[in-house]
């Protein structure tokens, strides 16, 4: 029972690269979210799909994009990193946009 | 706009004490209320939810929380703490507006002695 993985664990890039984050779910839940967890603010929503074949911004978007390739897999790139995106990603699904959330174990990224 | 509010967050306890987190939001309709726990190093769990029915809810790990819906509070409590609580607490608020509104506290850290 892998729950949501997400992929990598630890990242470091370069102020302007690119990058994807990944993340699959296996419990066929059809929400799927990703947020931003900074010290002292709490969780911060990026982009979340209520269900496949849609997605919609959450309160922090700008500088991210995001890919529902199918009910299993929401992937989050950043185009043209900053420093501002240091912070460590998680990804999370529900079976609905109103029930508990599954998060996986997150992506340390660090942009230098 | 929604909110959730967290007030305390720093909490340090001896192992036995009791403990009761606030939570507070700011939503006059129908909610469905979470809390959930992030160990040191690890992705945040969750602990227990209310959706309806006894505002008394108990969750894992001997957690349980109250909904008072006419303080818009939903406080975890544990009448012993153990050192392996030490983590940080998170609230959630989904507000049933039908548009997505599930909004998190920014935590409580919470240290228990051992």
């Amino acid at each position: 029972n892998a729950g949501v993985t997400q992929t990598p664990k630890f990242q470091v890039l370069k102020t302007g690269q690119s990058m994807t984050l990944q993340c699959a779910q296996d419990m066929n839940h059809n929400s799927m979210y990703w947020y931003r967890q900074d010290p002292g603010m709490g969780l911060r929503l990026i982009y979340y799909s209520a269900s496949e074949g849609t997605t919609d911004k959450g309160e922090v978007p700008n500088g991210y994009n995001v890919s529902r390739l199918n009910k299993r897999e929401f992937s989050l790139r950043l185009e043209s990193a900053a420093p501002s995106q240091t912070s460590v990603y998680f990804c999370a699904s529900s079976e609905r946009t109103d029930y508990g959330y599954t998060f996986g174990s997150g992506t340390r990224l660090t942009v230098v | 706009a929604q909110s959730v509010s967290q007030h305390n967050h720093h909490v340090i306890l001896s192992e036995a004490a009791s403990l009761e987190l606030g939570c507070n939001y700011s939503y006059g309709g129908t909610v469905n209320l979470f809390w959930y726990v992030q160990y040191p190093g690890q992705h945040l769990q969750l602990l227990l939810k209310y959706f309806s029915g006894d505002p008394l809810v108990k969750g894992i790990k001997g957690f349980e929380a109250e909904f008072i819906k006419s303080k818009f509070s939903f406080n975890l409590r544990k009448p012993s703490v153990q050192w392996s609580d030490t983590a940080e607490y998170f609230c959630a608020v989904n507000a049933l507006t039908g548009t997505y509104k599930y909004i998190f506290g920014t935590g409580t850290r919470l240290k228990v002695l051992a």
